[in-house]
């Protein structure tokens, strides 16, 4: 079935470093691509999407690319801030346009 | 304005128990879920309806029940709470029943003692 493997936490990182978090997939078709972000003590939020390959996604400075190639939908973001510290977590709609979940990664930015 | 509200924010209680959670959206969706998040962050989807009718019932122990009594409000009632239940609890709602845009509420954090 389809699945999603982002890369394990907590990444810890000094404020204006450059980010990656790493997500790839498996996946039938060609499915949509999410990054959803959940600060701590709330909800999800959608972050950025893509939906067809080679399509970048982008919103608050972070960006992912659709690499249908590598399988790959990469985060990243030039210049972290402390207020970037949360849980991320990448996602694919599967056939069905159902949400398949990564299993989140914590990034604590350090002032 | 919230758009996806929860109550109660948070639910401590007894092994045994019976408790309830209440979900609401102001958005106009037609589709509202139910996800439960661990303690790992992991986040699983257990039940999803739209217009009021159940579509997604994942493997979900059936001490959960959830009920909508109008495309506005998805509740979830448990029966018997186990330690295991202890989880942090999301509802979200989406446009659309492919699910690929989430709005979710700020969550309950259960704790079964």
């Amino acid at each position: 079935g389809d699945s999603v493997t982002q890369m394990e936490g907590p990444v810890t990182l000094s404020e204006e470093a450059f980010l990656t978090i790493n997500c790839t997939y498996t996946a039938t078709g060609y499915p949509s691509l999410f990054w959803y972000v959940q600060y701590p003590g709330e909800g999800l939020q959608l972050l950025l999407k893509a939906t067809k390959a080679d399509d970048k996604g982008s919103n608050k400075g972070f960006e992912a690319t659709y690499r249908k190639e590598t399988t790959s939908f990469h985060l990243e973001k030039g210049s972290v801030q402390v207020s970037d510290s949360a849980v991320y977590f990448c996602a694919l709609s599967d056939s069905n346009y159902q949400l398949i979940w990564g299993a989140g990664t914590k990034l604590i930015i350090k002032p | 304005d919230t758009a996806v509200s929860q109550t109660p924010k948070y639910l401590v209680t007894q092994m045994g128990n019976d408790k309830s959670i209440k979900c609401e959206q102001n958005l106009g969706h037609d589709t509202m879920y139910w996800y439960k998040q661990d303690s790992k962050k992991f986040l699983k989807i257990m039940f999803s309806y739209n217009n009021k009718e159940l579509i997604i019932n994942e493997t979900v122990p059936n001490r959960f029940s959830p009920k909508s009594p109008d495309k506005a409000h998805l509740n979830l009632h448990i029966n018997s709470l186990e330690l295991g239940d202890s989880a942090v609890y999301f509802c979200a709602s989406s446009p659309l029943a492919s699910g690929e845009k989430l709005f979710f509420g700020s969550g309950t954090q259960l704790s079964v003692l």
